[in-house]
């Protein structure tokens, strides 16, 4: 089946700090890959996509990259702000009919 | 475009009550979801409609949850009678069909007591 496996948190850093959020993956398939933020009380947001390998996601000064070979999709940001925080979630789907399966979830905190 | 629209945003219940949330999807889109998101996890698909037809089913305990999606648009998630570990939040998310990513509602954040 497939799941996703993302780094805990919660990461705490300061503001204009580097960001890594570490995700793998397995799937039965090709999957499209996403990275979805949740801000307190508000439900899950779109942050970026890729659907094919080595195609780079990017919104908002954030970026991903779909690695086929290492089955990773980490989201990086090169100077996060105050208004970063939130739980970001990574997620997948084979097919465009299936279900999106979510990681866990890792909530960033930044700080002045 | 409006977006999804979930209500009510918040419910508290004592255990063993019945609750009903509503969700009206992204208009056109054909496939809704409703996903259920315990504090400090992931969402966890309880169920898809693809129009008003079920696609998947097979994680909602449905002894007690039941869902319809009469006409194809509107949806409404049941829990009777609820437990104390159905605390969470739910969320409806909707996918208009030739695009891979789904769109969610602001959810759902159901307690009980």
């Amino acid at each position: 089946g497939n799941s996703v496996t993302q780094m805990e948190g919660p990461v705490t850093l300061s503001e204009e700090a580097f960001l890594t959020i570490n995700c793998t993956y397995t799937a039965t398939g090709y999957p499209s890959l996403f990275w979805y933020v949740q801000y307190p009380g508000e439900g899950l947001q779109l942050l970026l996509k890729a659907t094919k390998a080595d195609d780079k996601g990017s919104n908002k000064g954030f970026e991903a990259t779909y690695r086929k070979e290492t089955t990773s999709f980490h989201l990086e940001k090169g100077s996060v702000q105050v208004s970063d925080s939130a739980v970001y979630f990574c997620a997948l789907r084979t097919g465009t009919a299936s279900k999106l399966t979510f990681g866990t979830g890792t909530r960033l905190q930044v700080t002045l | 475009e409006a977006g999804v629209a979930q209500s009510p945003r918040y419910k508290i219940i004592e255990k063993r009550q019945s609750v009903a949330f509503w969700c009206n999807p992204i208009s056109g889109h054909a496939t809704l979801y409703w996903y259920q998101q315990i504090l400090g996890q992931g969402p966890k698909l309880l169920i898809q409609f693809q129009n008003n037809g079920v696609v998947d089913d097979s994680q909602l305990p449905k002894d007690r949850f039941s869902a319809e999606r009469l006409k194809g648009v509107d949806s409404t998630l049941k829990i009777q009678p609820a437990k104390l570990e159905d605390s969470a939040v739910y969320l409806c998310a909707s996918n208009p069909g030739g695009r891979p990513e789904a769109f969610f509602g602001q959810g759902t954040r159901l307690t009980v007591v």
